[in-house]
């Protein structure tokens, strides 16, 4: 089946450098990919939708210049966490939708995810 | 606001029994899927239904669709030890990219 796979799976870094995740479709193209953070016994929160080619569409809230998304080809999608703070700890979550598959069936394969801790 | 509120927040039975998570959506959608989730992990789908579907199985699992009470259930029968996660329901309307996922039901099955 449709693997997803994120990397790093954990991270920890100063306050103020940055740091990037990535989302890779192993077996699969991904025309789209979403970003989710999730806090400690909490449900997901879309931050942005990834669509390969374009420029990622953020959900409200979200801050474009903290969380740079680029999505520069059908299998990878990398989240940028700039200067990041201590408050920007939490557990970040990717998923893809299969290219060309599922019509009018939305089934996400999803990142294991990276636990992100900012000193 | 969520779109999925789910209950109860948590559950916790023993070996054996069934489980019952129930959810909640206030507009129109055009599929509703459960999800699973390990402990800092990633979601596993489960179990997608359409919305002109009423009931679905697959394996132990269960899943009922009300949409004139916009809400559904997930049953899983004869729990085990292994079933222990968090489970969350997520809906999406036609033509829409995104899912969106309720809060979720933490389940633990006591051995």
């Amino acid at each position: 089946g449709a693997v997803v796979s994120q990397h790093p799976s954990r991270v920890i870094c100063k306050s103020g450098t940055s740091v990037k995740i990535e989302c890779r479709s192993l077996d699969f193209q991904a025309t789209t990919m979403f970003w989710y953070r999730q806090f400690p016994k909490q449900s997901l929160m879309l931050m942005a939708t990834s669509n390969e080619g374009s420029k990622a569409t953020y959900e409200q809230g979200v801050e474009k210049d903290k969380f740079l998304i680029n999505h520069a080809s059908l299998t990878l999608s990398t989240l940028t966490v700039t200067s990041a703070h201590p408050e920007d700890s939490s557990f970040y979550i990717c998923s893809a939708r299969e290219r060309g598959v599922g019509t009018g069936a939305n089934v996400l394969t999803f990142g294991a995810g990276s636990r992100l801790t900012v000193l | 606001s969520q779109q999925g509120e789910e209950d109860p927040q948590a559950l916790s039975i023993q070996e054996g029994e069934n489980a019952t998570m129930n959810c909640s959506y206030k507009t129109s959608i055009n599929n509703l899927q459960w999800y699973r989730q390990n402990s800092g992990r990633g979601l596993v789908h489960l179990i997608l239904i359409r919305s002109n579907e009423r009931e679905k199985h697959s394996g132990r699992l269960r899943v009922t669709l009300d949409t004139s009470k916009k809400s559904s259930s997930l049953l899983i029968t004869a729990s085990r030890a292994a079933d222990t996660a968090s489970y969350f329901c997520a809906t999406d309307k036609r033509g829409a990219q995104k899912l969106v996922f309720g809060q979720g039901t933490r389940l633990t099955i006591n051995p």
